[in-house]
């Protein structure tokens, strides 16, 4: 079976600085991961995904994740942060035979100006 | 605009109550999906439908109940046996049921109260 651990319910960064958000995952078989942004009230919007083409994947408003296989890691980070990115961060996971998306449980994003 | 509608957006009920909560999409995808969201816990599967008229249980089935009628619809009944309903319901859809590497796209949410 699939899971995520997302490392730090919340984190508090300066505008500006750099942003990291931790994803581990586990899998038996080959993942693919997501990472979903919430606003207050609102849906998931999707900032990027890993589909086994290139292990440092770019997604959406800076936001870029590296998967390493080795730490079964795919923590996501953005050079600068803006007051804008202040939302809720999640982590999925898809298995190679799982049609269910398994979620973290979250990382609030409190950016500081 | 094609995407996913649910309706309404805050609903408020009445402990024992079955309500039922909307979610429409225009996007011709195949798999639907709900989740249920807590503060701190993520989100919660609920049932998933991967084509009409079937769908399956997901971690937490337990209270609600489901149809998979047509394409678009997937609505989402909370029953009375549901012993803690009040929660952020997100309802969810894919293009194909097969392709793995395609990302889910979500509704809007919706707010269930039960006082």
């Amino acid at each position: 079976a699939q899971s995520v651990t997302q490392l730090g319910s919340h984190v508090s960064v300066s505008e500006g600085a750099l942003v990291l958000l931790r994803c581990n995952y586990s899998s038996s078989v080959p993942p693919y991961l997501f990472w979903y942004v919430q606003y207050p009230n609102q849906g998931l919007q999707l900032l990027l995904k890993y589909t086994s083409a290139a292990t440092l994947v770019k997604g959406i408003n800076g936001f870029e994740a590296e998967f390493k296989k080795s730490e079964t890691s795919f923590h996501l980070t953005k050079p600068s942060a803006h007051m804008s990115d202040a939302a809720e961060y999640f982590c999925a996971v898809r298995g190679q035979y799982g049609n269910k998306l398994v979620f973290g449980a979250g990382t609030i994003l409190r950016v500081k100006s | 605009d094609g995407g996913i509608t649910q309706s309404p957006k805050y609903l408020f009920r009445k402990e024992g109550q079955n309500v039922t909560l909307s979610c429409e999409q225009n996007l011709n995808h195949d798999a639907m999906y709900w989740y249920r969201q807590d503060p701190g816990q993520g989100l919660r599967l609920i049932y998933y439908s991967q084509i009409v008229n079937d769908f399956q249980k997901g971690d937490i089935a337990e209270g609600y109940s489901v149809s998979r009628e047509k394409k678009e619809s997937f609505p989402l009944t909370v029953t009375s046996a549901q012993k803690n309903p009040t929660a952020f319901y997100l309802c969810a859809s894919r293009p194909r049921r097969d392709t793995l590497n395609t990302e889910a796209f979500f509704g809007q949410g919706t707010r269930l109260t039960v006082v």
